[in-house]
C-alpha cells in the first residue's frame, strides 16, 4: 500500500539554525500539507500546497517558514531560523486519490530545538 | 471559536467491550466532512472513518462506526469489541467545504483511550 514517507525521523538543532524537513507524498496525489503537533497538544495546520503554490497557510506559518516541491516527488518544509517553540512533531500529508479525499499522513519528524 | 471539541481527555474500556468517544463541531458551512484519526504511541496518524455532511447514513468501517447527529453537531466514534491494540490517542477532525480541494483539517484536542485486559 502506498504511503507518505518523511525524513529524518528525528532532527535536533540549535536555536537560530535552519532546518529542512523532507517528505515524499503518495504518487498521484495532488494536494500536500504540513501540520505540526507540539508535545501533548492537538495537531495544527501549517500550510497546504497545490499546483506548485501555497493554497492556504495558518498564522503559525510566518516568514520563517517556506515550502517547496523541488521535483516531482519531494515536498519540503524549511524553517529559516529555528526557535525553541518550533520544537514539535511535524507531519506531512497528501490527498487526492482516497475515496473521501482523506489525507494520508506520514510518520512525522520530531524536531527538537535546543 | 473552537471548531472541534473533544471533551474526554482520557477514556478507559475493558477489552471486548464497546466504547464511545465524543466529538462536537461547529461550522456554518453546509458542506463539510468529519474524520477520525488514530495516533498510537509510535506517533503516526491513521485514518479510521469519514462522515460527510450530506450522508444520510452513519458511516461504518469494520469495528468503527460513527454516530452522526447533525442537528446536535456531534460525530461520536464508536469502537466495538475493543482490543488491546486500540489503545491510542483518537482525534476528531473537520474539513469545511466540498471535498476535492486542498481544504485543511481542523483537529480536536484528542481523547486518550486505554483498553484494559
Amino acid at each position: 500500500e502506498p504511503e507518505v514517507t518523511q525524513t529524518p525521523s528525528h532532527q535536533v538543532t540549535q536555536m537560530g539554525q535552519e532546518v529542512i524537513l523532507r517528505c515524499v507524498p503518495i504518487s498521484n496525489h495532488l494536494y500536500f500539507y504540513w501540520y505540526r503537533q507540539i508535545l501533548g497538544q492537538k495537531v495544527e495546520f501549517l500550510v497546504s500546497f497545490y499546483n506548485n503554490e501555497i493554497s492556504e497557510k495558518s498564522e503559525i506559518f510566518d516568514d520563517q517558514f517556506s515550502v517547496e516541491r523541488p521535483d516531482g516527488s519531494n515536498f519540503t518544509l524549511k524553517i529559516r531560523s529555528t526557535k525553541l517553540e518550533d520544537s514539535a512533531m511535524y507531519f506531512c500529508a497528501s490527498s487526492g486519490t482516497g475515496v473521501y479525499n482523506e489525507q494520508f499522513f506520514g510518520p512525522g519528524t520530531r524536531l527538537t530545538v535546543l | 471559536a473552537q471548531k472541534i471539541t473533544q471533551t474526554q481527555p482520557g477514556m478507559f474500556v475493558q477489552e471486548k467491550e464497546a466504547v464511545t468517544l465524543d466529538c462536537t463541531y461547529d461550522t456554518s458551512d453546509p458542506s463539510y466532512g468529519l474524520f477520525w484519526y488514530k495516533q498510537p504511541s509510535s506517533g503516526e496518524m491513521i485514518f479510521l472513518i469519514y462522515q460527510g455532511s450530506y450522508d444520510q447514513q452513519n458511516a461504518t468501517e469494520g469495528r468503527y462506526s460513527l454516530n452522526f447527529q447533525k442537528a446536535r453537531k456531534s460525530a461520536n466514534l464508536v469502537i466495538s469489541a475493543s482490543q488491546l491494540g486500540d489503545s491510542a490517542m483518537y482525534f476528531c477532525a473537520m474539513r469545511e467545504g466540498s471535498q476535492g480541494g486542498s481544504e485543511k483539517l481542523v483537529f480536536g484536542k484528542g481523547t486518550k483511550l486505554t483498553v484494559n485486559p
